[in-house]
């Protein structure tokens, strides 16, 4: 079946550093979604990207999709402590069966 | 609106019992979602649904089921509760928006098995 590996695990970083989470499938992806959890919190949708090379940008968040369609990454530049959380891809082969990956937990140190 | 509400927020269940942790979305959205959260694993789908009358298996489905009657609610039952399924449990549900099937979450029920 569909699965969708997340690494980092964990990631540490000094507040203004830069911060970079990966998602990589086995299947070409219909689609691929990411989402940012708070600590004790509920995952929140940040943005869905469909097209092959496609890169999206929401401040100082950058997503791309990789050319095959098997990867994906999320990028934050300078981070800040309100980019604490745990960031999860969620991808689809096709159908409605989003399968999330195991999320990277971001920690920022002030 | 008020989105997705599941109750209870908070239960302990003695290892055998059953119990249904109840979702409701109000935003007359074909999809919903069951997902548990354990440490270190995720999201891992359990049961999903696209409409009234269907459901389908996720990663997860054994120890669980669901039905779909309307299109607000989208219950959970645990028949024979094991430790095993301490978890913390999401509902979710999915519109579309732009042709993008984003997910509103509900706020969790947090389920232990003594």
């Amino acid at each position: 079946g569909q699965q969708v590996m997340q690494i980092p695990q964990y990631q540490h970083v000094q507040e203004g550093e830069d911060f970079t989470t990966y998602c990589n499938s086995s299947t070409t992806l219909s689609n691929i979604q990411w989402y940012k959890q708070r600590p004790g919190g509920h995952p929140v949708f940040l943005i869905q990207l469909v097209k092959s090379g496609e890169v999206k940008k929401q401040k100082r968040l950058t997503f791309q999709f990789g050319e095959a369609k098997k990867n994906s990454s999320l990028h934050i530049t300078a981070t800040q402590t309100t980019d604490v959380g745990t960031y999860f891809c969620a991808a689809t082969s096709g159908t409605y069966k989003y399968i999330f990956g195991t999320g990277t937990r971001l920690k920022v140190l002030a | 609106n008020a989105g997705v509400t599941q109750t209870p927020k908070f239960q302990v269940l003695k290892t055998g019992q059953s119990m249904t942790l109840q979702c409701a979305q109000d935003m007359n959205h074909e999809y919903m979602s069951w997902y548990r959260q354990d440490p270190g694993m995720g999201l891992r789908l359990i049961h999903y649904s696209v409409g009234a009358g269907i459901t389908d298996q996720g990663e997860v489905p054994n120890g669980y089921n669901v039905s779909r009657s309307t299109t607000e609610d989208f219950p959970l039952r645990l028949l024979s509760a094991a430790p095993s399924q301490t978890s913390v449990y999401f509902c979710a549900s999915r519109s579309r928006d732009r042709g993008q099937l984003v997910a509103f979450f509900g706020q969790g029920t947090r389920l232990t098995v003594v």
